[in-house]
C-alpha cells in the first residue's frame, strides 16, 4: 500500500489563480519530506525540503506546509504562471535509504 | 538536470531481448538510484548504489540487475525484457548521506514489444 497519498489527481485553474495541493502519509519516522516539480518529459526536480521541526518553507511562488501530528502537507502556488503546469510529488524519505513517492498531482495552467 | 545524463533515451524492444540502460554523473555524488515511473504509481525504486562495486536492491528488483564499476557510471540490465517493463526509467544521485536532495537525470522511455 502507497504510503503517501495525493490529492487531487489533477486540477485546471486560470492563470494568475491560487492552488493547494495536498499530501497525506503514513511513513513513520521519517526524516524529511520533499515537494518535487516534474515537467513532462523530464525528471523532478526539488521545490522544497521540511524536515519534522519545520512547519512551512518558501520557494518564491511556492509554499510547503508540514503538520506532523496529522501527518498532512500541502503545497500553495501563488499567482500561477503558465511554466507552473506541471506534477507535482509529494516524497517523504524514510530513517535511510528509502524513499516514498505519491502518485504526484497533475496542474494544468490555463490562460 | 545536474550533471546527470542518461543514454539511450527513447528504446523499442522485444520481448526476451536483453536492454542496458546507462547512468552517467559529473557531480561525484556517492549515491546513485535507478526509478522506474508507470501511470498511476509514484516514483518506485528498483535497485540503488551506496558506492563503487557496492549495490543492493530496491522494492521492485526483480527481473533487473545493476552494475557499478565507477563512481560515475550506473548500469541497469533486463536480462531478458518482458512488457511489464515497459516503463519510463531515471537514474537519480545524492551526496555523501541517503538524506540528501535526489537529483534526477531526464530519463528513458523503454518500449517492450
Amino acid at each position: 500500500k502507497n504510503q503517501v497519498e495525493q490529492s487531487p489527481q489533477s486540477l485546471i485553474i486560470l492563470e494568475g489563480k491560487n492552488c493547494t495541493l495536498q499530501c497525506n502519509y503514513t511513513v513513520s519516522p521519517f526524516s524529511n519530506l520533499r515537494w518535487y516539480k516534474q515537467d513532462t518529459g523530464r525528471g523532478p526536480v526539488s521545490l522544497t525540503i521540511m524536515t519534522f521541526s519545520e512547519n512551512t518553507k518558501s520557494n518564491g511562488r511556492y509554499t510547503a506546509t508540514l503538520d506532523a501530528d496529522t501527518k498532512q502537507s500541502s503545497l500553495h502556488i501563488t499567482a500561477s504562471q503558465l511554466s507552473d503546469s506541471a506534477s507535482y510529488i509529494c516524497v517523504v524519505n524514510h530513517n535511510d535509504y528509502k524513499l516514498s513517492f505519491g502518485a504526484g498531482t497533475t496542474v494544468t495552467v490555463r490562460a | 538536470d545536474a550533471g546527470i545524463t542518461q543514454s539511450p533515451r527513447h528504446k523499442v524492444t522485444e520481448t526476451g531481448t536483453p536492454v542496458t540502460l546507462r547512468c552517467h554523473q559529473t557531480e561525484n555524488h556517492r549515491y546513485m538510484y535507478w526509478y522506474r515511473q508507470d501511470p498511476g504509481h509514484g516514483l518506485r525504486l528498483i535497485h540503488y548504489s551506496y558506492g563503487v562495486k557496492d549495490t543492493d536492491k530496491g522494492e521492485v528488483s526483480d527481473g533487473y540487475s545493476v552494475s557499478r564499476s565507477k563512481t560515475e557510471d550506473f548500469l541497469l540490465t533486463l536480462e531478458s525484457a518482458t512488457s511489464s517493463q515497459t516503463s519510463v526509467y531515471f537514474c537519480a544521485i545524492s551526496g555523501n548521506s541517503y538524506t540528501d536532495t535526489q537529483y534526477f537525470g531526464p530519463g528513458t522511455r523503454l518500449t517492450v514489444l
